[in-house]
């Protein structure tokens, strides 16, 4: 199985200001995909990222405010841009294996 | 458009007994594949079991199984010989394929509580 590396686990953030998540994956994978979980939410699906080629954003939610990189098959990043207290949530990033999906252990946001 | 209704906000069990989880689902496919994933504290989202719709056979796995009931849309998970470790948040999730249209819909998901 696929083993994710996501960081940072947690970070308290200003508002106003960026915060980047990263996925590490130890394999290469042709989908990325970025969740958001609201505090005692499901997951939401933020995007999906292809290497090579620009991300696909899910309704209610933009490139300017969660500008997304993958720049090869096993990396990628998520920005949070311009935070406010609404973007405090656990962030996921996820990657499809022929049995399922597997998860990063989530970066815990909170924006003060 | 799929849905994914997991209408019980909470359950609470007995540590050794067993509890069913429900989950119904809403979809115009005839091949997709569903999933209930675990969510304890730590917030690792952890695959719990799969099942893909063309199997008839329900899925099983060590203490986990399913009630699969594709004509009903119907996706339930038992948990027999809960254990306190088996507290979480459970989520169901669907499908529609692999490959470019696969993404993961999920439910709202169900706070299980194991009672020592």
């Amino acid at each position: 199985s696929a083993v994710i590396s996501q960081k940072p686990s947690r970070d308290i953030c200003q508002r106003g200001t960026s915060l980047t998540i990263q996925c590490q994956v130890d394999s290469q994978v042709t989908m990325m995909f970025w969740y958001r979980q609201q505090p005692g939410q499901s997951l939401t699906l933020i995007a999906t990222a292809n290497q090579g080629s620009e991300a696909t954003y899910e309704s209610g939610f933009v490139i300017d405010k969660f500008p997304i990189s993958r720049p090869n098959l096993t990396f990628s990043t998520l920005t949070v841009s311009n935070m406010s207290p609404e973007d405090s949530s656990i962030y996921l990033c996820s990657v499809e294996l022929y049995y399922g999906y597997t998860f990063g252990s989530g970066t815990r946001l909170t924006v003060v | 458009a799929q849905t994914v209704t997991q209408s019980q906000p909470e359950m609470s069990v007995q540590e050794a007994e067993t509890v069913t989880l429900s989950c119904t689902y809403d979809t115009s496919e005839s091949n997709y594949y569903l999933f209930w994933y675990k969510q304890p504290p730590s917030r690792q989202m952890i695959l719990v079991i799969r099942q893909e719709a063309y199997k008839q056979q329900n899925a099983t796995e060590n203490r986990f199984s399913v009630n699969f009931q594709k004509a009903a849309k119907s996706f339930s998970l038992k948990i027999s010989d809960s254990q306190l470790g088996d507290t979480a948040m459970y989520f169901c999730a669907f499908m529609k394929d692999t490959g470019a249209n696969s993404k993961l819909t999920f439910g709202k998901g169900i706070t299980l509580s194991v009672r020592p």
